[in-house]
Protein backbone atom coordinates (compact mmCIF):
# COMPACT_ATOMS: atom_id res chain seq x y z
CA UNK A 1 0.00 0.00 0.00
CA UNK A 2 1.38 2.91 -0.90
CA UNK A 3 1.68 5.46 2.36
CA UNK A 4 3.61 8.25 3.98
CA UNK A 5 4.68 7.05 7.94
CA UNK A 6 5.41 9.28 10.78
CA UNK A 7 6.79 8.46 13.82
CA UNK A 8 6.05 8.91 16.21
CA UNK A 9 2.24 9.78 16.11
CA UNK A 10 2.03 11.15 19.69
CA UNK A 11 4.97 12.74 21.72
CA UNK A 12 5.29 14.73 25.13
CA UNK A 13 8.08 16.24 26.00
CA UNK A 14 10.38 19.43 27.82
CA UNK A 15 11.89 22.24 26.84
CA UNK A 16 15.96 21.91 25.00
CA UNK A 17 15.55 17.78 24.68
CA UNK A 18 16.40 17.25 20.91
CA UNK A 19 14.18 14.88 19.00
CA UNK A 20 13.35 14.07 15.80
CA UNK A 21 10.60 13.15 14.34
CA UNK A 22 10.76 10.20 11.36
CA UNK A 23 9.08 10.39 7.78
CA UNK A 24 9.36 7.82 5.06
CA UNK A 25 7.31 6.93 1.72
CA UNK A 26 7.26 4.05 -0.40
CA UNK A 27 6.11 5.70 -3.38
CA UNK A 28 9.52 6.25 -4.66
CA UNK A 29 8.70 10.40 -5.06
CA UNK A 30 11.34 12.78 -5.44
CA UNK A 31 10.02 15.60 -3.31
CA UNK A 32 9.06 15.90 0.23
CA UNK A 33 8.12 18.27 2.80
CA UNK A 34 7.39 19.35 6.34
CA UNK A 35 4.51 21.16 7.22
CA UNK A 36 3.08 22.11 11.06
CA UNK A 37 -0.72 23.01 11.54
CA UNK A 38 -1.71 25.26 13.60
CA UNK A 39 -5.19 26.28 14.75
CA UNK A 40 -6.00 29.75 12.80
CA UNK A 41 -3.21 29.55 10.94
CA UNK A 42 -3.76 26.04 8.56
CA UNK A 43 -0.58 24.30 7.40
CA UNK A 44 2.45 26.27 7.14
CA UNK A 45 5.46 24.68 5.12
CA UNK A 46 8.41 24.52 7.36
CA UNK A 47 11.40 22.78 5.20
CA UNK A 48 11.22 20.59 1.57
CA UNK A 49 13.41 18.69 -0.19
CA UNK A 50 13.46 18.39 -4.44
CA UNK A 51 16.00 15.08 -4.00
CA UNK A 52 18.06 13.17 -1.55
CA UNK A 53 20.81 15.44 -0.51
CA UNK A 54 18.50 18.90 -2.02
CA UNK A 55 16.52 20.76 0.56
CA UNK A 56 15.41 24.27 1.29
CA UNK A 57 13.64 26.27 3.62
CA UNK A 58 10.04 26.69 3.60
CA UNK A 59 7.99 29.63 5.38
CA UNK A 60 8.64 29.02 8.97
CA UNK A 61 11.93 27.25 9.07
CA UNK A 62 13.24 28.36 12.54
CA UNK A 63 14.10 26.09 14.97
CA UNK A 64 13.87 23.08 12.38
CA UNK A 65 16.35 21.13 10.96
CA UNK A 66 16.57 18.41 8.13
CA UNK A 67 18.71 15.86 6.02
CA UNK A 68 17.95 13.74 2.75
CA UNK A 69 20.56 10.89 2.75
CA UNK A 70 17.87 8.41 1.53
CA UNK A 71 15.06 9.20 -0.92
CA UNK A 72 12.50 7.60 1.27
CA UNK A 73 13.29 9.19 4.10
CA UNK A 74 12.84 12.83 5.21
CA UNK A 75 13.16 13.32 8.79
CA UNK A 76 12.32 16.51 10.78
CA UNK A 77 14.76 17.56 14.09
CA UNK A 78 14.61 19.47 16.84
CA UNK A 79 17.56 20.15 18.11
CA UNK A 80 16.24 22.23 21.13
CA UNK A 81 12.21 22.47 20.98
CA UNK A 82 10.70 25.04 22.74
CA UNK A 83 6.70 25.55 23.70
CA UNK A 84 6.38 27.56 20.50
CA UNK A 85 6.95 24.33 18.46
CA UNK A 86 3.80 22.78 20.13
CA UNK A 87 2.05 21.60 17.24
CA UNK A 88 0.74 19.12 14.72
CA UNK A 89 3.18 18.18 12.17
CA UNK A 90 2.51 16.66 8.78
CA UNK A 91 5.18 14.69 6.10
CA UNK A 92 4.27 15.04 2.85
CA UNK A 93 5.71 13.54 -0.60
CA UNK A 94 5.39 13.74 -4.51
CA UNK A 95 6.71 12.84 -7.39
CA UNK A 96 8.27 16.29 -8.53
CA UNK A 97 7.09 16.18 -12.11
CA UNK A 98 7.41 19.15 -14.50
CA UNK A 99 5.80 21.51 -12.60
CA UNK A 100 4.42 22.09 -9.10
CA UNK A 101 0.96 20.98 -9.56
CA UNK A 102 1.84 17.02 -8.32
CA UNK A 103 -0.81 16.22 -5.90
CA UNK A 104 1.02 15.36 -2.50
CA UNK A 105 0.21 12.33 -0.30
CA UNK A 106 0.34 12.98 3.37
CA UNK A 107 1.16 11.34 6.58
CA UNK A 108 -1.15 10.80 9.54
CA UNK A 109 0.65 13.64 11.57
CA UNK A 110 2.72 13.69 14.77
CA UNK A 111 1.27 15.79 17.47
CA UNK A 112 4.35 17.03 19.42
CA UNK A 113 3.31 18.86 22.81
CA UNK A 114 6.52 20.73 24.45
CA UNK A 115 6.29 21.58 28.15
CA UNK B 1 1.37 38.39 5.47
CA UNK B 2 -1.46 35.94 4.18
CA UNK B 3 -0.90 35.44 0.69
CA UNK B 4 -3.83 33.19 0.77
CA UNK B 5 -7.26 33.18 2.35
CA UNK B 6 -9.85 31.23 2.99
CA UNK B 7 -12.88 33.90 4.81
CA UNK B 8 -15.07 31.40 5.77
CA UNK B 9 -13.94 29.18 8.82
CA UNK B 10 -17.19 26.98 8.32
CA UNK B 11 -20.20 26.28 6.24
CA UNK B 12 -23.05 24.14 6.51
CA UNK B 13 -24.97 22.64 3.37
CA UNK B 14 -27.83 20.36 3.03
CA UNK B 15 -27.26 16.95 1.76
CA UNK B 16 -27.35 16.85 -2.03
CA UNK B 17 -27.33 20.43 -2.65
CA UNK B 18 -24.19 22.69 -3.92
CA UNK B 19 -21.50 23.06 -1.56
CA UNK B 20 -19.14 26.20 -2.96
CA UNK B 21 -15.88 26.70 -0.81
CA UNK B 22 -13.98 29.93 -1.31
CA UNK B 23 -10.28 31.06 -1.60
CA UNK B 24 -8.44 34.39 -2.44
CA UNK B 25 -5.16 35.18 -2.67
CA UNK B 26 -2.84 38.04 -3.20
CA UNK B 27 0.53 36.38 -5.03
CA UNK B 28 -0.20 37.06 -9.01
CA UNK B 29 2.53 34.83 -9.53
CA UNK B 30 1.07 31.45 -8.20
CA UNK B 31 1.22 29.12 -10.96
CA UNK B 32 -1.00 25.98 -9.32
CA UNK B 33 -3.57 25.87 -7.10
CA UNK B 34 -4.92 22.81 -5.21
CA UNK B 35 -7.31 21.54 -2.84
CA UNK B 36 -7.26 19.09 -0.22
CA UNK B 37 -9.41 17.75 1.90
CA UNK B 38 -8.62 16.57 5.66
CA UNK B 39 -10.86 14.36 7.91
CA UNK B 40 -10.14 14.57 12.00
CA UNK B 41 -7.11 12.64 12.50
CA UNK B 42 -5.59 12.17 8.92
CA UNK B 43 -3.23 13.46 7.09
CA UNK B 44 -4.68 15.82 4.11
CA UNK B 45 -5.72 13.79 1.19
CA UNK B 46 -5.70 15.83 -2.52
CA UNK B 47 -9.00 16.66 -4.10
CA UNK B 48 -8.46 18.62 -7.42
CA UNK B 49 -6.00 21.25 -8.99
CA UNK B 50 -6.08 24.30 -11.68
CA UNK B 51 -3.27 25.42 -13.63
CA UNK B 52 -3.12 29.49 -13.67
CA UNK B 53 -4.12 29.47 -17.13
CA UNK B 54 -6.98 27.75 -17.08
CA UNK B 55 -9.95 28.64 -15.59
CA UNK B 56 -11.87 25.37 -14.68
CA UNK B 57 -11.19 22.40 -13.95
CA UNK B 58 -13.91 19.17 -12.94
CA UNK B 59 -13.56 16.13 -11.72
CA UNK B 60 -16.77 14.55 -11.08
CA UNK B 61 -18.92 15.99 -8.30
CA UNK B 62 -15.64 18.35 -8.03
CA UNK B 63 -15.22 21.85 -9.80
CA UNK B 64 -13.07 24.49 -9.19
CA UNK B 65 -13.18 27.69 -10.42
CA UNK B 66 -10.52 30.28 -11.17
CA UNK B 67 -10.97 34.14 -11.44
CA UNK B 68 -7.56 35.56 -12.29
CA UNK B 69 -8.61 39.14 -12.19
CA UNK B 70 -10.17 39.16 -8.73
CA UNK B 71 -7.42 36.42 -7.46
CA UNK B 72 -10.11 34.40 -6.48
CA UNK B 73 -10.77 30.55 -6.41
CA UNK B 74 -13.54 28.47 -5.81
CA UNK B 75 -14.73 24.66 -5.04
CA UNK B 76 -17.96 23.74 -6.19
CA UNK B 77 -19.11 20.50 -4.83
CA UNK B 78 -22.28 18.78 -6.45
CA UNK B 79 -24.30 17.37 -5.30
CA UNK B 80 -22.98 17.19 -1.77
CA UNK B 81 -22.52 14.02 0.27
CA UNK B 82 -22.52 13.45 4.08
CA UNK B 83 -19.09 12.05 3.77
CA UNK B 84 -17.95 15.69 2.32
CA UNK B 85 -17.71 16.82 5.79
CA UNK B 86 -14.22 17.81 5.97
CA UNK B 87 -12.05 20.91 6.44
CA UNK B 88 -11.14 22.15 3.12
CA UNK B 89 -7.57 23.70 2.50
CA UNK B 90 -6.44 25.50 -0.95
CA UNK B 91 -3.04 25.97 -1.36
CA UNK B 92 -1.04 27.74 -3.62
CA UNK B 93 2.29 27.31 -5.09
CA UNK B 94 5.00 29.62 -6.60
CA UNK B 95 6.37 28.68 -9.83
CA UNK B 96 10.10 27.38 -9.55
CA UNK B 97 10.22 27.09 -5.87
CA UNK B 98 8.18 23.89 -5.21
CA UNK B 99 7.06 26.01 -2.27
CA UNK B 100 3.19 25.79 -0.82
CA UNK B 101 1.23 28.23 1.00
CA UNK B 102 -2.14 27.14 2.42
CA UNK B 103 -4.79 28.83 2.88
CA UNK B 104 -6.21 28.49 6.89
CA UNK B 105 -8.62 25.89 5.93
CA UNK B 106 -12.75 25.77 5.75
CA UNK B 107 -14.80 23.03 7.74
CA UNK B 108 -17.55 21.79 5.69
CA UNK B 109 -20.87 20.47 7.28
CA UNK B 110 -23.32 18.59 5.06
CA UNK B 111 -26.31 17.52 6.46
CA UNK B 112 -28.30 14.28 6.06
Amino acid sequence: EAQVTQNPRYLITVTGKKLTVTCSQNMNHEYMSWYRQDPGLGLRQIYYSMNVEVTDKGDVPEGYKVSRKEKRNFPLILESPSPNQTSLYFCASSYRGQGSNQPQHFGDGTRLSIL
Amino acid sequence: DQQVKQNSPSLSVQEGRISILNCDYTNSMFDYFLWYKKYPAEGPTFLISISSIKDKNEDGRFTVFLNKSAKHLSLHIVPSQPGDSAVYFCAASTPGTYKYIFGTGTRLKVLA
